[in-house]
């Protein structure tokens, strides 16, 4: 298995929901990430798991709060995010050596 | 912190011609990604760049390194209409495992 799975591939929500966006990849890669970019814009580091722990927190919002299960998942769970958060939200994960990092195909998100 | 500015930010190509794109960054990194993007989609990456003086080719895009001068060039000869999307360079933050985009490169390919 050589890509990166993201779900939903769309989600629209209120300010006051709850939601989870979910990552999975299984090529055994060590460090995981997730990225927000919006329209014609470069993706913008969220976040990074590197063995499960978090390793760097590029002074998201707590509204954002992200979760490594184990060192195949990766989720960010969402709660009374703003309009202005609507964006894609990427998640990659890269193999050591490289640091080649392989992206998934993101999910598009609205925030009513 | 590391900054990266890349030019130009548009580029519209004739079929046929060649053209550079160019990739700065402001401090030391020994490493640099490639990656295209189509509209709507997400990013694949095109090239790995992992020492001074690394050049790497595949089809009509060449890149190559200059840790040096934190210079990295994206070439694209004879261009087709393929081509079109938008080009990210990358570098990679030093000892570290996470990298920092440049705006990118939206390059339309014309017949």
């Amino acid at each position: 298995d050589t890509e990166v799975t993201q779900t939903p591939k769309h989600l629209v929500m209120g300010m006051t929901n709850k939601k989870s966006l979910k990552c999975e990849q299984h090529m055994g890669h060590r460090a995981m990430y997730w990225y927000k970019q919006k329209a014609k814009k470069p993706p913008e580091l969220m976040f990074v798991y590197s063995y499960e722990k978090l390793s760097i927190n590029e002074s998201v919002p707590s509204r954002f709060s992200p979760e490594c299960p184990n060192s195949s998942l990766l989720n960010l769970h969402l709660h009374a995010l703003q309009p202005e958060d609507s964006a894609l939200y990427l998640c990659a994960s890269s193999q050591e050596g490289t640091g080649e990092q392989f992206f998934g195909p993101g999910t598009r998100l609205t925030v009513l | 912190e590391l900054k990266v500015e890349q030019n130009p930010l548009f580029l519209s190509m004739q079929e046929g011609k060649n053209y550079t794109i160019y990739c700065n960054y402001s401090t030391t990194s020994d490493r640099l990604y490639w990656y295209r993007q189509d509209p709507g989609k997400s990013l694949e990456s095109l090239f790995v760049l992992l020492s001074n003086g690394a050049v790497k080719q595949e089809g009509r895009l060449m890149a190559s390194l200059d840790t040096k001068a934190r210079l990295s060039t994206l070439h694209i000869t004879a261009a087709v209409h393929d081509l079109s999307a938008t080009y990210f360079c990358a570098p990679a933050r030093y000892n570290n495992n996470d990298m920092r985009f440049g705006a990118g490169t939206r390059l339309t390919v014309k017949p």
